[in-house]
């Protein structure tokens, strides 16, 4: 298996642009996450879906962000207007199921936002 | 306060010694621990989770729990420079997700 897959890898846009993050989870995993990774913050998870389903998106830290799942192989995470204090590195990861006790995560998309 | 917190580092081991990391966690209800490694530039990758009924070894790795102080501890015996990263404690609170800390920084030094 590939793994956990992001794109793109590196995301460097200016403020006010549109921003959108893919991943692709890995095959048979029904729970997706997504983190956002800062120095100041640490790993923060953001939201996360269950068999495409949104679960918890208490950490999206406002709308500006959205975040989709339309289906198991495919998300987004997109980012309207951003704002330099979006940059961070943006961490997906996917796991078995709800007792699965490894979440894999994928290598990450560093978004600078000048 | 945190949900799980840890000191940020660095923390500084001579090679062959041994790297205590510990992190302490709010929620009494959870039940499960995890240690994550990140090295620089990469994604965290895990290496132990324990349960609350008890501590785990595996190989140089050793975790346990401390439920009455609600801490958790990461041992690594015989370090080595390629122990050299970050270690994310992670917490399960009950039903919900993942919480994890900020990070500790190890250094094992040749």
């Amino acid at each position: 298996d590939a793994g956990v897959i992001q794109s793109p890898r590196h995301e460097v846009t200016e403020m006010g642009q549109e921003v959108t993050l893919r991943c692709k989870p890995i095959s048979g995993h029904d729970y997706l996450f997504w983190y956002r990774q800062t120095m100041m913050r640490g790993l923060e998870l953001l939201i996360y879906f269950n068999n495409n389903v949104p679960i918890d998106d208490s950490g999206m830290p406002e709308d500006r962000f959205s975040a989709k799942m339309p289906n198991a192989s495919f998300s987004t995470l997109k980012i309207q207007p951003s704002e330099p204090r979006d940059s961070a590195v943006y961490f997906c990861a996917s796991s078995l199921f709800a007792g699965s006790n490894e979440q894999f995560f994928g290598p990450g998309t560093r978004l600078t936002v000048l | 306060q945190k949900e799980v917190e840890q000191n940020s580092g660095p923390l500084s081991v001579p090679e062959g010694a041994i790297a205590s990391l510990n992190c302490t966690y709010s929620d009494r209800g959870s039940q499960s621990f995890f240690w994550y490694r990140q090295y620089s530039g990469k994604s965290p990758e895990l290496i132990m989770f324990i349960y609350s009924n008890g501590d785990k070894e595996d190989g140089r790795f050793t975790a346990q729990l401390n439920k009455a102080s609600q801490y958790v501890s990461l041992l690594i015996r015989d370090s080595q420079p390629s122990d050299s990263a970050t270690y994310l404690c992670a917490v399960k609170p009950g039903r919900r997700a993942l919480t994890f800390g900020s990070g500790t920084r190890l250094q094992v030094q040749p």
